[in-house]
């Protein structure tokens, strides 16, 4: 299976634990992407790199959250000391930036829902 | 700040009737995605329309996207159950990032 890919697939933690989730990018994309779902409604951006650059973070990505893509391949997204309201669906996408408009889909995993208790 | 809008956000439907989801945004943007998502489930691609006046189809959904209105719409053809979903636009400003609508819950009945 060569689309993205996403571990852990499902995550429960206590409030004020850290957690880290990781995702595998399809292999020639260099551009990499975090979502954030909550229930009811629809993904939205947390942040994004081009190859081992982080390029734009969202508002919503808060000094607990930070993502990392040290080697250009997979990436990981950590939080510190958890809260209930970060109880979501953490989403990763890919694509490879080329220039060229048929190039500009993102490919989604398949999620890692994360529940804080 | 770009906006996307959906209507309606819940759709219950017959098998066989037709139907037409709208997307609206607030912004300049040249490209508009439509996703499928199953409960629990991730994001399905489902048509990337890249121009002004562009129509794509696959099967009993139909996409255009008209970005001088600002609007998209997914039409739904002889509905069937297998069609029951959450379908999400999403446009991206002409930047690197998506933003989604609030998503159409589609419920498709017998």
């Amino acid at each position: 299976d060569t689309g993205v890919s996403q571990d852990p697939r499902h995550k429960i933690t206590k409030r004020g634990q850290n957690v880290t989730f990781r995702c595998d990018p399809i292999s020639e994309h260099n551009r990499l992407y975090w979502y954030r779902q909550t229930l009811g409604q629809g993904p939205e951006f947390l942040t994004y790199f081009q190859n081992e650059a982080q390029l734009e973070k969202s508002r919503l990505l808060s000094d607990r959250f930070s993502a990392e893509r040290p080697k250009g391949s997979f990436s990981t997204l950590e939080i510190q000391r958890t809260e209930q309201g970060d109880s979501a669906m953490y989403l990763c996408a890919s694509r490879r930036a080329s220039g060229r408009a048929g190039d500009n889909e993102q490919f989604f995993g398949p999620g890692t829902r994360l529940t804080v208790l | 700040e770009l906006k996307v809008e959906q209507n309606p956000l819940f759709l219950s439907m017959q098998e066989g009737k037709n139907y037409t989801i709208y997307c609206n945004y607030s912004t300049t943007s040249d490209r508009l995605y439509w996703y499928r998502q199953d409960p629990g489930k991730s994001l399905e691609s489902l048509f990337v329309l890249l121009s002004n006046g562009a129509v794509k189809q696959e099967g009993r959904l139909m996409a255009s996207l008209d970005t001088k209105a600002r609007l998209s719409t997914l039409h739904i053809t002889a509905a069937v159950h297998d069609l029951s979903a959450t379908y999400f636009c999403a446009v991206d400003g002409n930047t690197d990032k998506l933003i989604f609508g609030t998503g159409t819950r589609l419920q498709v009945f017998p």
